[in-house]
């Protein structure tokens, strides 16, 4: 079973609002990673974090900001939203290990609709 | 050319039937690859690692080829339930990289 969590599920917000995405893990793992997925399209990274105070941005350009300060927790952040932001966030983790990469574990996402 | 690539879905099939993935990599230096499952509105989960010698789990057999840079999946008696969106995913051989993720290909097993 995954110990990676994404708070909240759902949420419906207004436009203009600032929101922060949740996600934690507690597997120790030092990468970890923000998907935008829209339905029944493709993943698309709009983030990752190699470890602690590592951030980068993913192939898609996003307005949202990430910050890693601990190893288990990777927010996300929009500081205004907008209706163009309304979709699926799906966080995920993984770990490099003797020159291979293990599992990406995901969680179980936000899905945002700003209004 | 995008890094990872797999055959554009979707997939119709009858229950029954053998059906197969295949996805293409760029970064030949690439040591991990997965397939993954993502049911409707869901997120993705492992389905199986792919090993160099190849691998098989039940009705499931997946397949590298380094020299071609692909790899594949093979479904046998496809089920109702293995209907879903396949992710082909490859990871470097370097610590400083990332996963990559396929598009996915859409599969849907009809009675």
């Amino acid at each position: 079973e995954a110990d990676i969590y994404q708070t909240p599920r759902y949420l419906v917000i207004g436009t203009g609002k600032k929101i922060t995405l949740e996600c934690s893990q507690t597997m120790g793992h030092d990468k970890m990673y923000w998907y935008q997925q829209d339905p029944g399209m493709e993943l698309h990274l709009i983030h990752y974090s190699y470890g602690v105070n590592s951030t980068e941005k993913g192939d898609l350009s996003s307005e949202s900001t990430v910050s890693r300060i601990r190893t288990e927790h990777f927010p996300l952040t929009l500081e205004s939203a907008r209706p163009s932001h309304t979709s699926q966030y799906l966080c995920a983790s993984s770990e490099f290990d003797t020159r291979r990469y293990t599992e990406a574990f995901f969680g179980q996402g936000t899905r945002l609709t700003v209004v | 050319r995008k890094e990872v690539e797999q055959d554009p879905g979707p997939f119709n099939v009858p229950e029954g039937a053998t059906v197969a993935f295949n996805c293409t990599y760029s970064n030949s230096a690439s040591q991990s690859f997965f397939w993954y499952r993502q049911d409707c509105r869901k997120e993705p989960k492992l389905l199986m690692s792919v090993y160099s010698s190849g691998n098989e789990d039940g009705r499931f057999t997946a397949q590298l080829n380094r020299a071609s840079q692909y790899i594949s999946l093979l479904i046998r008696d496809s089920k109702l339930s293995d209907s879903a969106t396949y992710l082909c995913v490859v990871g470097p051989y370097n610590q400083g990289g990332k996963l990559i993720f396929g598009q996915g290909t859409e599969l849907s097993v009809k009675p």
